[in-house]
């Protein structure tokens, strides 16, 4: 049962351009969102997060959107940076629950920047 | 200030055995979580702790098993280790018991069992 899901395994985008990372979850009890970026041989870091009492978040040139009818977020990079290519992930969790802090990861999109 | 420490960093395992790894939380930082990230997959919980208690579980068995320490440092135990126990398994750390949404994460323990 897979509730986080990131059905786009790749994406390339040229440096400049923006980047639109998409996530989809099946359980209504999410309220509360995060994206995490990876590189290789280190762990997710933290990015940017979105309670489901917004539609959206800014932080710099990362932008969440959540469209809680459609139980779909993404993730925009603008401008996307070459070091912006990693592994996002994007996960669910039930803030407001008993879920200790428990979080549902996605499977991951590897971005690609060309310089 | 310190971030998440796991060690070792690579290890091998045959099947049947028995396995222990080790997390330093982050300074500060009272709750840590265990993460299993198969290849090509997101990470998937297994547990966490939180004053030296599992406070949650996610849906491993019970030969995965856990302990928290007095200065907030934590092992992750496996016993009887499967071929597809072969994973990369992160620590994270909080502040808080589930409401603290700023893990950080360790850069993991890749297990292989053969």
């Amino acid at each position: 049962d897979q509730q986080v899901k990131q059905n786009s395994p790749s994406l390339s985008v040229q440096e400049g351009r923006i980047s639109i990372l998409n996530c989809d979850y099946t359980n209504s009890m999410f309220d509360y969102f995060l994206w995490y970026k990876k590189y290789p041989a280190e762990g997710p870091t933290f990015l940017i997060s979105i309670s489901s009492i917004k539609d959206k978040n800014e932080d710099g040139r990362f932008t969440v959107f959540l469209n809680k009818s459609a139980k779909h977020l993404s993730l925009h990079i603008v401008p996307s940076q070459p070091g912006d290519s990693a592994v996002y992930f994007c996960a669910g969790t039930n803030a407001g629950g008993t879920s200790y802090g428990k979080l549902t990861f996605g499977q991951g999109t590897i971005l690609t920047v060309h310089p | 200030e310190t971030g998440v420490t796991q060690s070792p960093t690579h290890l091998i395992k045959t099947r049947g055995q028995q396995v222990t790894l080790r997390c330093s939380s982050q300074s500060g930082h009272n709750t840590v979580s265990w993460y299993q990230q198969a290849l090509g997959q997101g990470p998937q919980f297994i547990f966490q702790y939180y004053r030296e208690e599992e406070n949650g579980r996610g849906n491993f068995p019970p030969r995965f098993s856990g302990l928290q320490f007095p200065n907030y440092s934590s092992e992750l135990n496996v016993n009887a280790l499967e071929l597809d126990d072969s994973a990369l398994y992160l620590c994270a750390s909080s502040t808080k018991q589930g409401f603290d949404y700023g893990y950080t994460f360790g850069s993991g323990t890749r297990l292989t069992v053969v």
